[in-house]
């Protein structure tokens, strides 16, 4: 049971450069969340979704995009990327009262 | 509005005493949930402890307590008998809306345990 697995854990991208941040539990929890943290500061909701089918926006969507299509994934993805996109990203995945969290992507926009 | 507020960006504690970090919050849901992470310098997030909005007591988990003011909208954490190990950020988070989907972090707190 490897709870909630992100990759890759850093990358270095270029200004207007894509990628997709992947994260997978293995828990079988319909909650999954996206988080940005940058430095000092606390978690920012990105996106999440309720169930397979189902995301929706948190409270600093701009610049991402998100799906569902299994239970288990819920990948992030940057179309251009920004120097305001560097940050720490998480993943998280929850039931009822309990969040797992992944590792955490460092990701630097240079 | 700041859905979680934590007032205090940096703490310091002796080892062996009693800390409280603040937590304030704001929903108007009246049912919501109430958690406290910590996050050590390697960066993961590790869940302490969890209040209800109808728990009528507070929750305890071993050495961490929530001291939950539902009046107040307030949620501080307790920590009893610091640690060197307890040197950590600290983050209040709350979950709200229809099935709890809304999941929110505050700033966090910095906690530094001397020896």
């Amino acid at each position: 049971n490897a709870g909630v697995t992100q990759t890759p854990k850093f990358r270095i991208l270029k200004i207007g450069q894509s990628m997709t941040l992947q994260c997978t539990q293995d828990m079988n929890h319909n909650y999954m969340y996206w988080y940005r943290q940058d430095p000092g500061m606390g978690l920012k909701l990105i996106y999440y979704s309720v169930g397979a089918g189902i995301t929706d926006k948190g409270e600093v969507p701009n610049g991402y995009n998100v799906s569902r299509s299994t239970t288990e994934d819920f990948p992030l993805r940057l179309e251009l990327a920004a120097p305001s996109q560097t940050s720490v990203y998480f993943c998280a995945a929850r039931v009822n009262t309990e969040a797992f969290f992944g590792q955490g992507t460092r990701l630097t926009v240079v | 509005a700041q859905k979680i507020t934590q007032t205090q960006p940096g703490m310091f504690v002796q080892e062996k005493e009693a800390v409280t970090l603040d937590c304030t919050y704001d929903t108007s849901d009246p049912s919501y949930g109430l958690f406290w992470y910590k996050q050590p310098s390697s960066g993961e997030m590790i869940f302490l402890i969890y209040q209800g909005s109808y728990d009528q007591q507070n929750a305890t988990e071993g050495r961490y307590s929530l001291n939950f003011q539902k009046a107040r909208k307030s949620a501080n954490l307790v920590i009893s008998a610091s640690q060197l190990g307890d040197s950590a950020m600290y983050f209040c988070a709350m979950r709200e809306g229809p099935n709890f989907n809304k999941f929110y972090f505050g700033s966090g707190t910095k906690l530094n345990v001397k020896p």
